[in-house]
């Protein structure tokens, strides 16, 4: 088993481009999530899906969307980038009813 | 005021020491996990707890629902154990993805 995979490990984008952000995993989890690190501050949860076709905004959802039209892939779109959203993104995936989450290695994305 | 509360911010042990790193939370909560992050940047979930005490090699896990407190002792430290440790809570009925995080322990443990 893979995991939970996260592609770019690195992004830098100009201030307005969009992309998106992939996360897939290989242990059929129904639960999937993303959050971001940034210095100082905890980790924020962003978008969060219980299921394919299911999809819920987290703290801080303004900036970015997500779809689920697979159990396997949770993409994270940023629709125009801003220098804020310079971070460190996580996705992170649990059996139903389990609490125990496992996490991706993460991107780290500037927005210059 | 943080609802997850970490303490020390820092810290640096020698190889050997007994290493205790707290957690205070201010919400109710179903569930309680230690994180560890690794310099490296990788994030693996090292305990559940709900209530009592875990332990997991080295490392122990206890929390205290009626004082909202939570610790995490790292026995005979060693160099490898340096990381960053996160605290993060789960409220009742929320759903899986609602945790919310504390800001983290930096442990430097020096041979």
């Amino acid at each position: 088993n893979a995991g939970v995979t996260q592609t770019p490990k690195f992004q830098v984008l100009k201030t307005g481009q969009s992309m998106t952000l992939q996360c897939a995993q290989d242990m059929n989890h129904e639960y999937m999530s993303w959050y971001r690190q940034d210095p100082g501050m905890g980790l924020r949860l962003i978008h969060y899906s219980v299921g394919a076709g299911i999809t819920d905004q987290g703290e801080v959802p303004n900036g970015y969307n997500v779809s689920r039209s697979t159990t396997e892939d949770f993409p994270l779109r940023l629709l125009s980038a801003a220098p804020s959203q310079t971070s460190v993104y996580f996705c992170a995936s649990s059996y139903p009813g389990s609490y125990e989450q496992y996490f991706g290695p993460g991107t780290r994305l500037t927005v210059t | 005021k943080n609802e997850v509360e970490q303490s020390p911010q820092n810290l640096t042990a020698q190889e050997g020491e007994f290493i205790t790193i707290n957690c205070s939370y201010s919400v109710g909560i179903s569930a309680l996990h230690w994180l560890q992050q690794h310099p490296g940047g990788g994030i693996v979930s090292l305990f559940m707890l709900s209530s009592g005490k875990k332990k997991h090699g080295r490392l122990i896990a206890t929390i205290n629902i009626q004082e909202k407190h939570s610790s995490l002792h790292i026995t005979a430290s060693h160099p490898r154990d340096s990381a960053v440790y996160i605290c993060a809570v789960r409220s009742p009925g929320g759903s899986q993805g609602n945790l919310i995080f504390g800001k983290g322990t930096k442990l430097s443990v020096k041979p």
